[in-house]
């Protein structure tokens, strides 16, 4: 399995609060993302890392932002909760190319609810 | 945009049938990539299957196998002898070749296979 950890795996936070959530590889892997799962729509892209310092925004970016200092960690920030963010968030990682010439592989998920 | 259907919002079988996954897509790309995910209920995803749209050769793996018919823009998913095992959430995903960094997610078949 890839090494793959999201830290916290459950948080119950307000509305109107900062919530910060954590995505920790082992595999030296050059891109990270976020997706959130809510149903009846899989997964949706949040924001991708395409290299340290290098992010870009996915197909449901708003409210969100992300930031990456090291190869190993990428950080997903909701600046302030609604309940609409009320969600399950995966991180995944590939390797050299892309989603189109490496395969994504997926952290556990955080399990996000805003009150 | 691209675009993943899976019309199939819930499957059940029972133990040992065959069963079959719909998933339909729409892309303008001619290079794009065809992916299934399997969520079971442990909630982690697992990566089952990655095809590019210049290889249309069917795919056979055990019981798993992939019919990927680009005259009908499909890739289906097909168990057979399905198991209690096989209980999950099963994605189809797509990504096309010019942004290959935005997969875009089917919202999910889950298939549920009774003893």
């Amino acid at each position: 399995d890839a090494g793959i950890t999201q830290s916290p795996r459950h948080k119950v936070t307000e509305t109107g609060t900062p919530v910060t959530l954590r995505c920790h590889q082992t595999e030296n892997h050059r891109y990270m993302y976020w997706y959130r799962q809510d149903p009846g729509h899989g997964l949706r892209l949040i924001h991708y890392s395409y290299g340290v310092k290098d992010t870009d925004k996915g197909e449901v970016s708003d409210g969100y932002s992300v930031s990456r200092s090291k190869t190993e960690d990428f950080l997903l920030t909701l600046e302030s909760a609604t309940s609409s963010q009320t969600s399950v968030y995966f991180c995944a990682i590939s390797g050299s190319g892309g989603v189109g010439t490496d395969t994504q592989y997926f952290g556990p998920g955080t399990r996000l609810t805003v009150l | 945009a691209q675009k993943v259907t899976q019309a199939q919002t819930e499957i059940s079988v029972v133990e040992k049938e065959d069963v079959t996954l719909d998933c339909v897509y729409e892309t303008r790309d001619t290079t794009y990539y065809l992916f299934w995910y399997k969520q079971p209920p442990s909630g982690e995803l697992v990566f089952l299957i990655r095809r590019n749209s210049f290889d249309e050769q069917n795919e056979i793996s055990g019981r798993y196998s992939w019919n990927f018919q680009k005259s009908t823009s499909s890739f289906n998913f097909t168990i057979t002898a399905s198991q209690v095992v096989d209980s999950a959430v099963y994605f189809c995903a797509l990504s096309e070749a010019y942004n290959n960094n935005d997969m875009r997610f089917g919202a999910g078949t889950r298939l549920t296979v009774k003893p």
